[in-house]
């Protein structure tokens, strides 16, 4: 299996520009999770979805911040508009739920927003 | 809920050297345990885990952990580090009737010749 996808790996912006991040699970996997990444934060969940279905978006920053699974095989994170304090790497993330659910992870978008 | 600490956000050792990296948990429930590591400008990768039976486990890299439920503990232990095992490890839980994963907040681990 070739992993989790996730593109761009690297995406520079201007502030208040949208921001279109993209992630392809493990074909089989049920769950996918988005995460950020930051020096000041460490790995914070944004949101995670099962069967394509979002659970939990609690760790969602805030409005400008949204989420799609509009089939088993891709996810987007949107950011609009995008702000300096987004500049992160973001990573996504399937499992499986039996057993212990372990999470693999996509190489992450390292995104900068100036 | 459930938590994760990680004791020490850096440690530096010199190669050959043992090395433990320290991890509490708190949670009310039943828990699994893993321990990722995240090289450079890459995803985080599965370490070993703790799923139920015995309490010391073996993951990849020669890197193991034990499991210690009184003192809420999962402690990442390595006899002989090499420079190649520089990154940062992450300690990791999720009850076993959950399906998030908290992470802690990361060790650096930096091996110098």
């Amino acid at each position: 299996d070739a992993g989790v996808i996730q593109s761009p790996r690297h995406e520079v912006t201007e502030m208040g520009q949208e921001v279109t991040l993209r992630c392809k699970p493990i074909s089989g996997h049920d769950y996918l999770f988005w995460y950020r990444q930051t020096m000041m934060r460490g790995l914070e969940l944004l949101i995670y979805f099962n069967n394509n279905v979002p659970i939990d978006d609690s760790g969602m920053p805030e409005d400008r911040f949204s989420a799609k699974m509009p089939n088993a095989s891709f996810s987007t994170l949107k950011i609009q508009p995008s702000e300096p304090r987004d500049s992160a790497v973001y990573f996504c993330a399937s499992s499986l739920w039996q057993g212990s659910g372990e999470l693999f992870f996509g190489e992450g978008s390292r995104l900068t927003v100036l | 809920a459930q938590s994760v600490t990680q004791l020490d956000s850096q440690v530096p050792v010199f190669e050959e050297a043992p090395v433990e990296l320290r991890c509490n948990y708190s949670s009310s429930v039943s828990v699994y345990l893993f321990w990722y590591v995240q090289y450079p400008n890459q995803g985080l990768q599965l370490l070993l885990k703790y799923l139920s039976g015995s309490t010391l486990v073996k993951g990849i890299n020669g890197f193991e952990a034990e499991f210690n439920k009184s003192q809420t503990s999962f402690h990442l232990r390595k006899p002989s580090v090499h420079i190649s095992d520089t990154a940062e490890y992450f300690c990791a839980v999720r009850e076993t009737s959950g399906s998030r994963l908290t992470f802690g907040e990361g060790t650096q681990l930096t091996v110098n010749p």
